[in-house]
């Protein structure tokens, strides 16, 4: 069963730092990754989706990398602001087997970026 | 701009009467799912269709009914609603099942008194 793990649970730091979000995964049979940004009772939001057959993708301030074979993935936030206070879910699409395309959520992590 | 829109936004119902939320999708997605939200179990699969009238159980089905009349549309049914079914829920679509990007609504919040 695909476990995904999502490291630290809770993150604050003041305006300007640069940071890291972690997601590692149990199984590395997938077909790729997405992150996800979820603000207070909305929905959630595509950030990235990484291929297993890619090693990062970037997006303005973000750039998320994926190690397939170590099961992890991380997800880069240059020049924090307080408009990125949010909660990150990584997510992994299981590949083959009878779960076919099943996508396993993390539990997030809850970033707050502080003036 | 997903182009999914879910209704109603907001329910509040008494147990063992049926609700009904409604998914519309404006992008062609072949791929739609039910997802239930709830604090410490994170985001859970009721349901998913890969098809008009083509549609599987996840995770967490029981309970639930979904039909797919329609490419753009995806309805969740709780026959008769439990406390316990009181939730968040999430439609989501995808262009395919395995690499195609998930793309989320805004979210139906239930509440089953």
């Amino acid at each position: 069963k695909q476990e995904v793990t999502q490291i630290p649970a809770a993150l604050s730091v003041p305006e300007g730092e640069n940071l890291v979000l972690n997601c590692s995964f149990t199984d590395s049979a997938i077909y790729n990754l997405q992150w996800f940004r979820q603000d207070p009772g909305k929905g959630l939001t595509s950030l990235l989706l990484i291929q297993s057959s890619q090693r990062e993708q970037t997006s303005g301030r973000l750039n998320a990398s994926l190690d397939k074979s170590s099961g992890r993935s991380t997800l880069y936030i240059a020049a924090s602001q307080p408009g990125d206070s949010a909660t990150y879910l990584c997510a992994v699409r299981k590949a083959g087997g009878t779960s076919y395309g099943k996508l396993t959520f993390g539990q997030g992590t809850i970033l707050t970026v502080h003036p | 701009d997903a182009g999914i829109t879910q209704s109603p936004r907001h329910k509040v119902t008494e147990t063992g009467t049926p609700v009904t939320l409604r998914c519309h999708q404006t992008e062609n997605h072949r791929y739609m799912y039910w997802y239930r939200q709830d604090p410490g179990h994170g985001l859970r699969l009721i349901h998913y269709s890969y098809g008009v009238k083509d549609t599987d159980k996840g995770e967490v089905s029981d309970g639930y009914s979904v039909s797919r009349s329609k490419t753009e549309d995806f309805l969740l049914t709780l026959e008769s609603a439990t406390s316990s079914q009181t939730s968040v829920y999430f439609c989501a679509a995808s262009l395919s099942l395995d690499t195609g990007e998930l793309f989320f609504g805004e979210g139906s919040r239930l509440t089953v008194l």
